[in-house]
């Protein structure tokens, strides 16, 4: 069964702090992975996207990486800010004759001043 | 560009009620799918379509859901009748093509009473 797994479920970090966000997936076959950030209230905006040729990405002070081998990717946040507060969501894309989509339950993100 | 137009973004409904929920996509793209996002299960992908023609409904989860796609520019999600366990936040999105990165709407809030 596909699943996307995602840890932690919440953090707590000050402002200007790192910080990084891990998904594990078993997904097969695999197509793409995404990670999303979702503000409260808002839909889902895309961050990033990775083939399997790709072990990293970079959105501003997004970086993500990918590790196919161990089916792990992560997202790394630099110099948090308040803004950064929200639900960051990794999605895994498997095609096999047409497109499927398997999601994480987020990890919610609250940067404190 | 607007963006992908969900409408109503609240309804309140009684049970046993038809619901519609309505979807503009962006215009060009070719993909559109519909999710619905609760605490519990997170993101969940109910159905999406490619150049206006169901690909995959199996996310929809009984027959009292039902997606439409009459054009290019329009879909709805109807959900007839209604139960209090349907209430949850439902997105719809929209991609140029299968296996791009999506564009969400803002969504529409449902709370069945």
């Amino acid at each position: 069964k596909n699943q996307v797994e995602q840890s932690p479920q919440s953090l707590i970090i000050l402002e200007g702090k790192n910080c990084t966000l891990q998904c594990n997936y078993t997904v097969s076959p695999f197509s793409n992975l995404r990670w999303y950030k979702q503000d409260t209230g808002r839909g889902p905006v895309s961050l990033t996207i990775m083939t399997f040729s790709e072990n990293t990405k970079s959105n501003g002070r997004y970086t993500a990486t990918l590790d196919a081998d161990t089916k792990q990717s992560s997202l790394h946040i630099t110099a948090s800010q308040l803004s950064d507060s929200a639900s960051y969501i990794c999605v895994v894309s498997s095609f096999s004759g047409y497109s499927t989509l398997t999601f994480g339950k987020g990890t919610m993100l609250l940067v404190s001043p | 560009d607007a963006g992908v137009i969900q409408s109503p973004r609240h309804e309140v409904t009684e049970m046993g009620q038809e619901v519609t929920l309505r979807c503009k996509p962006i215009s060009g793209h070719n993909s559109l799918f519909w999710y619905r996002q609760t605490m519990m299960r997170g993101l969940e992908l109910l159905i999406y379509f490619n150049n206006n023609v169901p690909i995959d409904d199996s996310g929809m989860p009984e027959d009292r859901f039902s997606a439409k796609m009459p054009n290019a520019s329009f879909s709805t999600l109807k959900i007839q009748p209604s139960e209090p366990r349907d209430s949850a936040v439902y997105f719809c999105a929209s991609s140029l093509a299968l296996g791009q990165v999506s564009s969400f709407g803002s969504g529409t809030r449902l709370t069945v009473v």
